[in-house]
């Protein structure tokens, strides 16, 4: 049961453009969402979060939007660089009590063509 | 500040065998987490440790295992490899248990064969 999902598994655009990635959840409890980008042979690198009580968080060239009532958030990059081309993976955190995971989804690979 | 270390990067083993990967978090980092990442899965919890205690655990198996030592550090071992083991095992570190932005380690990469 997927409970974060990204449905879209590649996207391509042209560098200068806006790349938008697209993130789906089920969980209306959810309540802080995260975007990290992987690099081939590296490890997740944190992007950019957003709490629920906010709808918009943006930082540089990324913004992200949560649109609580469709359960659905979105990562905006603006311009698309060739170097943001990775896999982007949205994350919730899943707290129980002192401890908690992240739960990620299937990821969407990105590429920024020059 | 240094990120997180993980040794070895890559691994090459045969099926039956264990393995141990070793994990340093950043300095001052008192949680680890595991993940597994394969192209099937995707990304997925393993464990965390805090403070020398595993706080939570993910749907593996019991081949699957960890600990924590004092200092932070942590290893993740995996006895009776299966080739289905064949992943990507990232460590991740952040400053208490429960905290939502963890930072990454490389990764070390193991190919069961």
């Amino acid at each position: 049961d997927q409970q974060v999902k990204q449905n879209s598994p590649s996207l391509s655009v042209q560098e200068g453009r806006i790349s938008i990635l697209n993130c789906d959840y089920t969980n209306s409890m959810f309540d802080y969402f995260l975007w990290y980008k992987k690099y081939p042979a590296e490890g997740p690198t944190f992007l950019i979060s957003i709490s629920s009580i906010k709808d918009k968080n943006e930082d540089g060239r990324f913004t992200v939007f949560l649109n609580k009532s469709a359960k659905h958030l979105s990562l905006h990059i603006v311009p698309s660089q060739p170097g943001d081309s990775a896999v982007y993976f949205c994350a919730v955190p899943r707290r129980s009590g002192n401890t908690g995971k992240l739960i990620f989804g299937q990821g969407t690979t990105l590429q920024v063509k020059p | 500040k240094a990120g997180v270390t993980q040794t070895p990067r890559y691994l090459i083993k045969t099926r039956g065998q264990q393995v141990t990967l070793s994990c340093s978090p950043i300095s001052g980092h008192r949680s680890v987490s595991w993940y597994q990442q394969t192209p099937g899965q995707g990304l997925q919890f393993l464990f965390e440790y805090f403070s020398e205690t595993q706080r939570n655990k993910g749907n593996f198996p019991g081949r699957f295992s960890g600990r924590q030592f004092s200092n932070s550090r942590s290893e993740m071992n995996v006895s009776t490899l299966e080739l289905g083991d064949s992943a990507l095992y990232l460590c991740a570190s952040s400053l208490l248990a429960g905290l939502e932005t963890q930072y990454f380690g490389p990764g070390t990469r193991l190919l069961v064969l």
